[in-house]
């Protein structure tokens, strides 16, 4: 079967790095992706990893190990506005091409 | 540029009624479709997803069923809604192209069964 699993909430302080972990089981690994989603609206899309390594965009970086089935969503020079759930999804081509998500990681800013 | 419609944006049924949640999808042709439901501070569940007309997955047994009627349109049915259905459904698209699979995500609807 497939399972992920991401810390249930965290808090992290304005202008700081806060790093969300992510770990996961599944068959036919295809991908993984973070999205953001703020309370009450729809998840919007912020990374995908397929090979080993880091991927940088802006202020959001996120590692893939595919050998650990882990990987991490680091966000720098935290904001207030970046107070929202990160969910952690993997793509498995098992059984037809689907994406899990995971319960997602509450993320709390503060001043 | 594609956008996904979701109708109705929030809606309020008694226990036992039937329940009928569109999602269409504009600017993209054979997308992949998915219904999520989403309980309040959960993650997403994946209930169905859909690879082309008529073809329907089911991922968790309940009483919901979906249809794909159209290329770009997706339908999540009930015949007797139950308590338990209350939540934030999402329908999402991705190319059924490209190895990149980002999904975009409709606007959502809110199910309260009373």
């Amino acid at each position: 079967g497939q399972n992920i699993d991401q810390p249930t909430e965290m808090t992290a302080t304005e202008g700081a790095i806060v790093q969300i972990n992510c770990t996961y089981q599944t068959s036919g690994f295809n991908g993984l992706f973070w999205y953001q989603q703020h309370a009450g609206e729809a998840p919007t899309f912020l990374s995908y990893n397929v090979l080993d390594g880091l991927e940088e965009k802006g202020r959001f970086s996120s590692f893939l190990s595919r050998s650990k089935g882990y990987s991490y969503l680091l966000l720098k020079e935290l904001q207030m506005k970046d107070s929202a759930s990160y969910l952690c999804a993997v793509r498995s081509n098992t059984g037809g091409f689907k994406t899990i998500f995971g319960a997602g990681t509450r993320l709390f800013v503060k001043a | 540029s594609q956008t996904i419609h979701q109708w109705p944006a929030t809606l309020v049924q008694p226990v036992g009624s039937p329940l009928s949640l569109e999602c269409t999808v504009e600017g993209t042709s054979n997308p992949n479709l998915y219904w999520y439901r989403q309980a309040a501070g959960r993650g997403l569940q994946l209930l169905f997803y859909s690879v082309g007309i008529g073809q329907i997955s089911s991922e968790v047994p309940q009483n919901l069923s979906a249809s794909r009627p159209q290329d770009r349109q997706f339908i999540l049915s009930s015949k007797k809604l139950l308590l338990s259905d209350s939540g934030f459904y999402l329908c999402a698209w991705e190319s059924g192209k490209s190895s990149y699979n980002e999904q975009f995500f409709g606007p959502g609807t809110r199910l309260t069964v009373l």
